[in-house]
């Protein structure tokens, strides 16, 4: 499978312990995002790398969101403390430009966590 | 008021009959459009870019108004297959900004 793939699929923790999501996007892709989706919403950005350089950080990712991208080939999310409200789909994806500048972004399953 | 607004779901309609997903977005400089759809309690997947001269993918035709920053999605011929909650998603710079999505029940 060639896909973009996340690990954990599913978390359940309680409310102040420390979680770490890792995703492996597709292997050519430079581009790799991180996003949050709860139930009736759509995605929301988190963040994105191209490379191992994280490029930008949305304001809904709190000093106790952190992503790295070491060698810019898979990513890891942690967030420590956590809080009910990080219940949600975390959803990484990964793309390059195409020519003509089109980039098309590809989604892995995502890891769905539950805090307690 | 939201950067990309759809119309609130769901949508039932009868399997066989044609529905039309509308979409605003509220940044002019977008660059990119997209339909992406997603299944219940799995990833979105891209259904279709959609392009200024409207384009179209055996029963799925995407149209875009840039002047009224307008995207629709129609669908024809809707099979039961097609029941899931369609995106609408717009590019500014390198994010995505998704809509909240329009829920779609086809029934046999």
């Amino acid at each position: 499978d060639t896909g973009v793939s996340q690990n954990p699929r599913h978390k359940i923790t309680k409310r102040g312990q420390n979680v770490t999501f890792r995703c492996d996007p597709i292997s050519e892709h430079n581009r790799l995002y991180w996003y949050r989706q709860t139930l009736g919403q759509g995605p929301e950005f988190l963040t994105y790398f191209q490379n191992e350089a994280q490029l930008e950080k949305s304001r809904l990712l709190s000093d106790r969101f952190s992503a790295e991208r070491p060698k810019g080939s898979f990513s890891t999310l942690e967030i420590q403390r956590t809080e009910q409200g990080d219940s949600a789909m975390y959803l990484c994806a990964s793309s390059s430009l195409a020519s003509g500048g089109r980039e098309t972004q590809y989604f892995g399953p995502g890891t769905r966590l539950l805090v307690l | 008021r939201k950067e990309v607004e759809q119309d609130p779901g769901p949508f039932n309609v009868p399997e066989g009959a044609t529905v039309a997903f509308n979409c605003t977005y509220s940044n002019s400089a977008s660059q990119s459009f997209f339909w992406y759809r997603q299944d219940c309690r799995k990833e979105p997947k891209l259904l279709m870019s959609v392009y200024s001269s409207g384009n179209e993918d055996g029963r799925f035709t995407a149209q875009l108004n840039r002047a009224s920053q307008y995207i629709s999605l129609l669908i024809r011929d809707s099979k039961l297959s097609d029941s899931a909650t369609y995106l609408c998603v717009v590019r500014s710079n390198y994010q995505l900004i998704w809509g909240a999505g329009t829920k779609l029940i086809i029934k046999p």
